[in-house]
């Protein structure tokens, strides 16, 4: 079956610390994969993709297929980065959307 | 350039109510969906749509009926609302459904 897990709810950082938000999935073909990101009363919003293979606010996520994980990695976390983080998948014939629960980070002063 | 709007964003019901969100999107896409989000749930998939006149169910479908009469438009419909659909509805859109998913700002509805 398809699936995404985000295995942290809650991840707590000091400003300046790396940071890395854990994504797993499973998925037997070649997935694409996303980061959103959902900042306080804002709409979610694209953040990555691992096609691009961008760097966005500082932000990188590696898909390794070994592991089949993508985690969201970021050298030195801000206060502005508090908000929560979904790993979604995009799989199967229809490819459809398939998410994680989501990861509320705090970066703390 | 308004992207996706979703119409309202607050109401209040009655248990056995019914109401409809809107969605419209101007970014001319063919993928609509409609998602509901609960702590600790992160978002479900109530239904999509991959045009025009086409509808499918998603995940969590029961209990909601769509829409999608107008390609820019997709329609959620609560035919009797139920303390157990109080939650934050997501509206989204995309050219495909493997690129970027444009959200709306969402519609907390609580039933009461």
């Amino acid at each position: 079956a398809q699936r995404v897990t985000q295995p942290e709810k809650l991840l707590s950082v000091f400003k300046g610390a790396p940071v890395e938000l854990k994504c797993n999935y499973s998925y037997s073909g070649s997935p694409e994969l996303f980061w959103y990101v959902q900042y306080s009363r804002q709409r979610l919003q694209l953040l990555l993709r691992h096609i691009s293979r961008e760097s966005i606010k500082g932000f990188t996520a590696d898909l390794n297929k070994g592991e089949t994980s993508f985690h969201l990695k970021k050298p030195f976390a801000q206060e502005e980065d508090s908000a929560m983080y979904y790993c979604a998948l995009s799989a199967g014939n229809n490819r459809k959307l398939i998410w994680g629960l989501g990861t509320s980070l705090a970066v703390n002063p | 350039n308004a992207g996706v709007t979703q119409t309202p964003k607050f109401r209040v019901l009655k248990t056995g109510q019914s109401m409809t969100l809107l969605c419209a999107q101007d970014m001319n896409h063919e993928y609509m969906y409609w998602y509901r989000q609960d702590p600790g749930m992160g978002l479900r998939l109530i239904h999509y749509s991959v045009g025009e006149g086409t509808t499918a169910k998603g995940e969590v479908p029961d209990g909601y009926n769509v829409s999608r009469l107008k390609k820019q438009n997709f329609l959620l419909g609560l035919e009797s609302a139920a303390p157990s659909q109080t939650s934050v509805y997501f509206c989204a859109s995309s050219y495909l459904p493997n690129t970027e998913a444009f959200f709306g700002q969402g519609t907390r509805l609580t039933v009461v």
